[in-house]
């Protein structure tokens, strides 16, 4: 079955400096993956999407993802954060020939940004 | 443009209390829609997809249903309300083929159950 892993409950960074948020998964196809973004007390955004062709994928709001089959991750990155970064961020991984034409999502990593 | 509605946006509701959410899409056809719930510090658990009106897919045995009798209009609901039940609960959609496109949230419905 599919799944996915947010090592990180939550991480704390300064502001300007570079971000990794970590993402594992398990997918017995090809995986579609995504990014989300969560605002305390809203709904997600997608901030990014991977199905195939380049394994770097870039984002909105200057965020980036890189896909590594070998390792089965796609972490996010962002060079410089910015303060309004401070959100939830979730993975996820959807495909249809298994898991049920679904989008599961991992566990989230809090992300807090220090001045 | 597309737009999901999802209301109430907070309910205190007594355990053994029915509950009804609404969601409703507006500016598309056929879509796909969903009902996660996002319990605190944890991240969102699947409850129900739907592909078409009257196809509900459960994804996880609990004290909930869902239905849709409308083509944009997607209900969550139960018959009486445990304690577990409380949570964030989001609706969502999405067109084409599910698991491959991108989910469209609504602003989530916060569900404490005392």
């Amino acid at each position: 079955a599919q799944s996915v892993t947010q090592p990180d409950i939550h991480i704390t960074v300064s502001e300007g400096a570079s971000l990794e948020l970590r993402c594992n998964y398990s997918y017995g196809a090809t995986p579609y993956l995504f990014w989300y973004v969560q605002s305390p007390g809203q709904g997600l955004q997608l901030l990014l999407k991977y199905f195939s062709g380049d394994t770097l994928v870039q984002g909105i709001k200057g965020f980036e993802a890189e896909f590594k089959r070998s390792q089965s991750s796609f972490n996010l990155r962002k060079p410089s954060v910015h303060w309004s970064d401070a959100a939830e961020y979730f993975c996820a991984v959807g495909g249809g020939n298994t898991g049920g034409f679904k989008t599961i999502f991992g566990a989230g990593t809090r992300l807090f940004v220090k001045a | 443009s597309q737009t999901i509605h999802q209301w109430p946006a907070t309910l205190v509701q007594p355990v053994g209390s029915p509950l009804s959410l609404e969601c409703t899409v507006e500016g598309t056809s056929n879509p796909n829609l969903y009902w996660y719930r996002q319990a605190a510090g944890r991240g969102l658990q699947l409850l129900f997809y739907s592909v078409g009106i009257g196809q509900i897919s459960s994804e996880v045995p609990q004290n909930l249903s869902a239905s849709r009798p409308q083509d944009r209009q997607f209900i969550l609901s139960s018959k009486k309300l445990l304690l577990s039940d409380s949570g964030f609960y989001l609706c969502a959609w999405s067109v084409g083929q599910p698991g491959i496109e991108k989910l469209f949230f609504g602003s989530g419905t916060q569900l404490s159950v005392l």
